[in-house]
Formats: C-alpha cells, sequence, structure tokens
C-alpha cells in the first residue's frame, strides 16, 4: 500500500488558520487523498478527498502539490471543536482505507 | 438518507466467552463494509472487509472471524475472548469507488 507520512502532534491557536501536512512520495496515478478525523471516543469522520485539484467543503481545504507527492489539509479558522487527530489516506478504487498514525491536532483557547 | 447503525455501545465479557457484533446498513444497497479495531492508544486497525454477500477478507489473522450473511449486515464473532481482544470496534462501510466512508458510533469492548 502507498503510505503517508504525518507529525506526530501540532498545535494551533483558536480562530487560527492550520495547515495540516501529508507527504505522500510514492503515491501511484490512480490514488486519492483522502482525509478523516477522529474525535476522542468516536468513529473517524470524513472531512474532504480530492486527486489533482485543490478542493474545498463546508469543513476543510485540501491542497494538492502539483506533483502530488504532498497535500496540506487547510481548517481556515480553528476552533475547540476541531481537536482530534487527523489521518491522511491514500486509496483507490475500492481498496479499504488503511489508518496510520495521523496528527494529534490540540487547540488552544 | 443512509445511516449505519452498530450495536452494542459497550461491553463486558469474561475470557473464553462468545462474541457478536452486528453492524447493518440502511439507505444504500451493495455496500463494502469493513471491520476496524482500535486498542486504547492505539491506531485503527482494518480487520476485515467485504464486498459482497458471503465475500470475506482478513487482513490480520487472530481470535476473530467475519461473516456477511444479508447485502447491508455485517457481523463480527468470536468463540472464545481472549483479554486481548478488548478494543473499540468500528463498522464502516462505502458506497462507491472513491468516496467517502461513514462509520459506525462503534463499540467498546472490556474483556476481563
Amino acid at each position: 500500500d502507498a503510505k503517508t507520512t504525518q507529525p506526530n502532534s501540532m498545535e494551533s491557536n483558536e480562530e487560527e488558520p492550520v495547515h495540516l501536512p501529508c507527504n505522500h512520495s510514492t503515491i501511484s496515478g490512480t490514488d486519492y487523498i483522502h482525509w478523516y478525523r477522529q474525535l476522542p471516543s468516536q468513529g473517524p469522520e470524513y472531512v474532504i478527498h480530492g486527486l489533482t485539484s485543490n478542493v474545498n467543503n463546508r469543513m476543510a481545504s485540501l491542497a494538492i502539490a502539483e506533483d502530488r507527492k504532498s497535500s496540506t489539509l487547510i481548517l481556515h479558522r480553528a476552533t475547540l471543536r476541531d481537536a482530534a487527530v487527523y489521518y491522511c489516506i491514500l486509496s483507490t478504487g475500492n481498496t479499504p482505507l488503511v489508518f496510520g498514525k495521523g496528527t494529534r491536532l490540540s487547540v488552544i483557547a | 438518507s443512509q445511516t449505519i447503525h452498530q450495536w452494542p455501545a459497550t461491553l463486558v465479557q469474561p475470557v473464553g466467552s462468545p462474541l457478536s457484533l452486528e453492524c447493518t446498513v440502511e439507505g444504500t444497497s451493495n455496500p463494502n463494509l469493513y471491520w476496524y479495531r482500535q486498542a486504547a492508544g492505539r491506531g485503527l486497525q482494518l480487520l476485515f472487509y467485504s464486498v459482497g454477500i458471503g465475500q470475506i477478507s482478513s487482513e490480520v489473522p487472530q481470535n476473530l472471524s467475519a461473516s456477511r450473511p444479508q447485502d447491508r449486515q455485517f457481523i463480527l464473532s468470536s468463540k472464545k475472548l481472549l483479554l486481548s481482544d478488548s478494543g473499540f470496534y468500528l463498522c464502516a462501510w462505502i458506497g462507491g469507488l472513491n468516496t467517502e466512508a461513514f462509520f459506525g458510533q462503534g463499540t467498546r469492548l472490556t474483556v476481563v
């Protein structure tokens, strides 16, 4: 399976933007980049996904490098409710989502 | 709309007892179904997935088994639980290629 590399943890102040990086240097042409987050004691929640172009939705934005070897999840204004573990995952077609260790985001009031 | 039901929410079972966790999906047909486990302080581990009735793929050899008797039903079982089976069990489904996955609320299993 293609692998991703994320920082173990990050910290942000409330109301400020957060940029969560992900490296995936071995990504294949058919791999989609998925982001999920997991709040304490809950199952993972879908955030966003994309293939080549940058994507925006109500939760976040996904910026994908031109060579697709890295991507960044952008939370435009962090709130305390955004404190979670964020997972960057590569997946093609029907292949199962394989979760790594993710980035634990702490938000400071 | 699509929903996923998983029960029970919490379960305490003695070592050596059997286990049956059920997951059902509504509002979709022929979903891909998944069982994950998250041990305390650890990441999510994929246990089983199924692309159709009676089709089960196992990712990790272990004390557990899975079955899919109906299109929208996925069952996780064990004949004899071990202490190491404790964890947070999550069911998930994906309805199509390269689409988002939906997770259930999870079952927190404690084997004592």
